[in-house]
């Protein structure tokens, strides 16, 4: 059974960092691209990252360029996303999502972890 | 980046009735490769989002055949053929054709 499970989320403050991290189970990570999507409270879902299979490709929305950095473990089975210079409109659930490589889509999504911006 | 817009946002349907969600984007969603890359995802209260389509009109694995994609272009519907209780909550449409992908508004499927 194919598991994502996200973790290293919590609260902070405005200007502060996390680093999320996903870890992949039930399949072989180092076959996929793999995303962040986000979903602030009461809102819909906002593709954030993605990162290729061997880490040389990394796509950013606008919104998190230059404060967020994805990277990836293929020994480990583990995806990150270290946050920085963390924004009150950051704050949101993050889902770690694998590529269905080939079809332009996200076929497994995690639980989600929340990450809360405020001071 | 593209423009996906999906209606209604609200959709109040009643048990064993047909209902049908529209996304428009704002731009062809044909992609040079011959593909259309526009998929559908269900989130249940309290849930992560699921896929139920994608490239327009394949079902995943273990989704009802209730569920059908259409569409073509600029314009696609998601149609559940007889609403299920179990169908409640948000559905959203994302298009992977164009960089970045980008997600409908969403819309709230619930029980009259």
């Amino acid at each position: 059974e194919v598991q994502l499970v996200e973790s290293g989320g919590g609260l902070v403050q405005p200007g502060g960092s996390l680093r999320l991290s996903c870890v992949a189970s039930g399949f072989t990570l180092r076959n996929h691209w793999m995303h962040w999507v986000r979903q602030a409270p009461g809102k819909g879902l906002v593709w954030v990252s993605r990162i290729n299979e061997d880490s040389r490709k990394t796509h950013y929305a606008e919104s998190v360029k230059g404060r967020f950095t994805i990277s990836r473990d293929n020994a480990k089975n583990t995806l990150y996303l270290q946050m920085n210079s963390l924004r009150g409109e950051d704050t949101g659930i993050y889902y770690c999502g694998r590529d269905h490589g080939g079809y332009n889509s996200i076929d497994q999504w995690g639980q989600g972890i929340l990450v809360t911006v405020s001071s | 980046d593209v423009v996906v817009t999906q209606s209604p946002l609200s959709l109040p349907v009643t048990l064993g009735q047909p209902a049908s969600i529209s996304c428009r984007s704002g731009q062809s969603l044909a992609h040079s490769d011959g593909n259309t890359y526009l998929s559908w995802f269900q989130q249940r209260p309290g849930q992560s989002p699921r896929r139920l389509i994608y490239r327009v009109s394949d079902r995943d694995s273990g989704v009802p055949d209730r569920f059908s994609g259409s569409g073509s272009g600029t314009e696609f519907t998601l149609r559940i053929s007889r609403v299920e209780a179990e169908d409640v909550g948000f559905y959203y449409c994302m298009q992977g054709t164009h960089w970045p992908w980008t997600f409908g508004q969403g819309t709230k499927v619930e029980i009259k």
